[in-house]
This record gives C-alpha cells, sequence and structure tokens, in this order.
C-alpha cells in the first residue's frame, strides 16, 4: 500500500492568512494526487484532482501544486470556512490510501 | 445532479454481517465509465478506502478487509451494497459511498460522496 504523510496534522491561523499543507507520499505517484475538504458531520468534498486541477465550484483561493511524492495545498487568503479538515489521497495504485489529515484552527 | 444516499441498519452485533446499500439518483448506476466506492471513517479518525465496483461488475478491494468484503451492483435499483462480514468494535464507523467518475481526468477522484451512516458494533 502506498502511505500518505500530511504535514502538519493541525495548524492554527487567522482569516486572511496563506497557509500550506504538505502531502508525502511513500513512493512515486506521478501526479494522481487528490485534495479534500471535510466539515464537520459532513461528507469530504473534492477541491483538487490531479495534484493541480480545480474542481469546477471551488473557490479559486485553493490551489494545488507537486509531483512525484510530494504535494502541497495551498489557500491563499484563509476564510472563515476553511477552518475545517483536509486530506489528500492518491489514485495512482489500489488500495486507494488518504493522509490521516490536516486540521485548520481559528488563531 | 447526481445523489448517492446510504441506508441500512445503525446497529450491527459482533461477529454478524455489516450490509448497507448505496442509492444512486440523477444519472443510471450502470451508464458511463464509473467506479462506485465504500469508505469509511472512524470518529475522530481518517478516511479508509474499502472498496469499489465497475459498471460492468469488476471489484477492487482493500486487502486489509478483502477477505470479509463483497461489493454489489443492482442496476435495477440504481444502487449498490457492501457487505462486511465478521464486524468487531474496530468497525464501527460512519460509512460513505463514493462515485469516481472516469470519462473526464483519469485516474478519476471522488467527485460525488453520500452523506454517510453511522454503524456501530455492539452488543
Amino acid at each position: 500500500d502506498i502511505q500518505m504523510t500530511q504535514s502538519p496534522s493541525s495548524l492554527s491561523a487567522s482569516v486572511g492568512d496563506r497557509v500550506t499543507i504538505t502531502c508525502r507520499a511513500s513512493q512515486s505517484i506521478n501526479n494522481y494526487l487528490n485534495w479534500y475538504q471535510q466539515k464537520p458531520g459532513k461528507a469530504p468534498n473534492l477541491l483538487i484532482y490531479g495534484a493541480s486541477s480545480l474542481q469546477s465550484g471551488v473557490p479559486s483561493r485553493f490551489s494545488g501544486s507537486g509531483s512525484g511524492t510530494e504535494f502541497t495545498l495551498t489557500i491563499s487568503s484563509l476564510q472563515p470556512e476553511d477552518f475545517t479538515t483536509f486530506y489528500c489521497q492518491q489514485s495512482f495504485s489500489i488500495p486507494r490510501t488518504f493522509g490521516q489529515g490536516t486540521t485548520l484552527e481559528i488563531k | 445532479q447526481v445523489q448517492l444516499q446510504e441506508s441500512g441498519p445503525g446497529l450491527v452485533k459482533p461477529s454478524q454481517t455489516l450490509s448497507l446499500t448505496c442509492t444512486v439518483s440523477g444519472g443510471s448506476i450502470s451508464s458511463g465509465t464509473y467506479y462506485w466506492s465504500w469508505i469509511r471513517q472512524p470518529a475522530g479518525k481518517g478516511l479508509e478506502w474499502i472498496g469499489r465496483i465497475y459498471t460492468n461488475g469488476n471489484t477492487n478491494y482493500n486487502p486489509s478487509l478483502k477477505s470479509r468484503v463483497t461489493i454489489s451492483l443492482d442496476t435495477s435499483k440504481n444502487q449498490f451494497s457492501l457487505k462486511l462480514s465478521s464486524v468487531t468494535a474496530p468497525d464501527t464507523a460512519v460509512y460513505y459511498c463514493a462515485r469516481e467518475d472516469s470519462s473526464g481526468y483519469y485516474p478519476p477522484p471522488f467527485d460525488y460522496w453520500g452523506q454517510g451512516t453511522l454503524v456501530t458494533v455492539s452488543s
């Protein structure tokens, strides 16, 4: 199985801050990396696919980059609704695997 | 607009079989090039992919659960189902169904999810 490791596990930030979350894969996954946002009590919602493609309807403050084993999700200017949990997921191989999650907290 | 909805018992006894159904609306489960997955999330923890079924009936399972999992498709009802046998307390989780659409970007991400259903394993 491909292990996905996110850092940090939690992050304190303020509205308007620029934040970056990192996701590392245990082996190269090309650019087959997706990012999801999960609000409390809700299903995850797709933000970014293919490492850098913005899903339709997702605000442009979200962006993704990377390839191989290291990837980042950047939020350019945090909004109040962004203080939730984010997961990366690889679609390179079966089984599909997710990172452990990064929770954004209000400073 | 595609919608997915999980249904099934919220309480299952240890050693019994967990059975859930995902009903798909807003599109045919058998048209297009779709993979239909089950994913679970224990309370306060991360996401674990259980397995998936393709529109032609082919399946892939997580090796960690493969001996206990069966995923099937019922095209007449536009549903797919999960059976997880010999459950124990660690199988307690919110179970989600989700779709991958391989007609666009490949390999596809999970673009549509159900709202999730909590299944508790307890006597």
